[in-house]
């Protein structure tokens, strides 16, 4: 019953230093997405995918890349870190269409701190 | 302006309160309406949805005011389990599932 897994929960990186994190899901959902949260700020939304090989940008993409080559994997890509990047990021999955109402499942999410 | 707003709280009342939130979004265009709930250090989780004609799950209540733009939540005899961050959250126009996350308002039930 594993849902979206993330990894790592924690990470600690320098200024510069670039990181993937992880996001996978079993339930054979079609849309993926990555958000990050800070508070005041709400959750926003920095990429998402609709399906394996496409990708777009959401709110706040500038910093970080990702790609879709699986149904299942979803990884976020911090190029070169910067302080501003320091946050809690959620990945997300949900089925699309109408009967699936759009809801969203989420990773137990993953804390990072760049120094 | 923020395309959710909502009231950040802390909205700090006792055991058995009555307690409503209010969200008010920006864009006409908007689709479906939900309430997510965030308890400290953990993810979020779909609370309920919002139906045009309101809809009721247990003790809470969710009303949708499409003129006003507005989203109610109501939670009636409110228990210490309740202490969370409840975000009000908009699907934007199409089926891509693009949500937009108001901040989250934090309710703190004491005994």
């Amino acid at each position: 019953n594993a849902g979206v897994t993330q990894t790592p929960k924690f990470q600690v990186l320098k200024t510069g230093q670039s990181m993937t994190l992880q996001c996978a899901q079993d339930m054979n959902h079609e849309y993926m997405s990555w958000y990050r949260q800070d508070p005041g700020m709400g959750l926003r939304l920095i990429h998402y995918s609709v399906g394996a090989g496409i990708t777009d940008q959401g709110e706040v993409p500038n910093g970080y890349n990702v790609s879709r080559s699986t149904t299942e994997d979803f990884p976020l890509r911090l190029l070169s870190a910067a302080p501003s990047q320091t946050s809690v990021y959620f990945c997300a999955s949900s089925q699309t269409g109408v009967a699936a109402k759009n809801i969203q499942y989420f990773g137990a999410g993953t804390r990072l701190s760049v120094l | 302006r923020k395309e959710v707003e909502q009231d950040p709280g802390p909205f700090n009342v006792p055991e058995g309160a009555t307690v409503a939130f209010n969200c008010t979004y920006s864009n006409s265009a908007s689709q479906s309406f939900f309430w997510y709930r965030q308890d400290c250090r953990k993810e979020p989780k779909l609370l309920m949805s919002v139906y045009s004609s309101g809809n009721e799950d247990g003790r809470f209540t969710a009303q949708l005011n499409r003129a006003s733009q507005y989203i109610s939540l109501l939670i009636r005899d409110s228990k210490l389990s309740d202490s969370a961050t409840y975000l009000c959250v908009v699907l934007s126009r199409g089926n891509t599932g693009k949500l937009i996350f108001g901040q989250g308002t934090t309710l703190q039930v004491k005994p």
